[in-house]
């Protein structure tokens, strides 16, 4: 199947830095990326969907200047969390369609935990 | 409007024995289906995958799923558990376009 590579998986910070986690589509283009955040022991929530070449689509409640995403290529997106603090701590997914497959399921990166010192 | 029922939280289960993890959906279209599973600190991994083919998948690891319009269910089983089959597991229904709809996950304890 296809792959998508999350990097980094680790990421330590202090507070009021930014940290940037790139999402790559490795042997697709991706038109469309999405990125999820996830809480210990909770399903994934959709933060935004990130459409190459133009703006994403933030989901209600997500602070577009707080995580700035950004699509600048059809193999890479990129979630940028500005002036970081530590509840922004978290688990952050990307995922990506194949347009090729036919099918259009999800291929999620490895994800990256964030914590905010 | 579409939705996703997982309906146990929870499940464990004795190595070698059947496992049965179940999802309910609503959808207004002709949906597709998904199971995920997540190890620990991991990203989510295809397991298997209906589109309005054969109504019994078969995915990878073992895993099976049968599509029951009727029941609007899409239940994922294992004739015999593994150890590494203990992870979390997510339910995912789709339209035909960019939305996808997550469950809330089942997490899957397998006793040695």
């Amino acid at each position: 199947g296809a792959v998508v590579s999350q990097h980094p998986s680790r990421v330590i910070c202090k507070s009021g830095t930014s940290v940037k986690i790139e999402c790559r589509s490795l042997d697709f283009q991706a038109t469309t990326m999405f990125w999820y955040r996830q809480f210990p022991k909770q399903s994934l929530m959709l933060m935004a969907t990130s459409n190459e070449g133009s703006k994403a689509t933030y989901e209600q409640g997500v602070e577009k200047d707080k995580f700035l995403i950004n699509h600048a290529s059809l193999t890479l997106s990129t979630l940028t969390v500005t002036s970081a603090h530590p509840e922004d701590s978290s688990f952050y997914i990307c995922s990506a369609r194949d347009p090729s497959s036919g099918i259009g399921e999800l291929f999620f990166g490895e994800g990256s935990r964030l914590t905010v010192l | 409007a579409q939705s996703v029922t997982q309906l146990d939280s929870h499940v464990s289960v004795s190595e070698g024995t059947p496992v049965l993890l179940r999802c309910n959906y609503s959808s207004s279209y002709s949906p597709s289906l998904f199971w995920y599973v997540q190890h620990p600190n991991k990203g989510l991994q295809l397991l298997l995958k209906y589109t309005s083919a054969a109504t019994l998948v078969k995915g990878i690891n073992g895993f099976e799923a049968e599509f029951k319009k009727s029941e609007t269910s899409f239940h994922l089983t294992k004739p015999s558990a593994h150890m590494s089959d203990a992870a979390e597991y997510f339910c995912v229904v789709s339209d035909s376009g960019n939305q996808f709809y997550f469950g809330t996950g089942t997490s899957l304890t397998v006793i040695p």
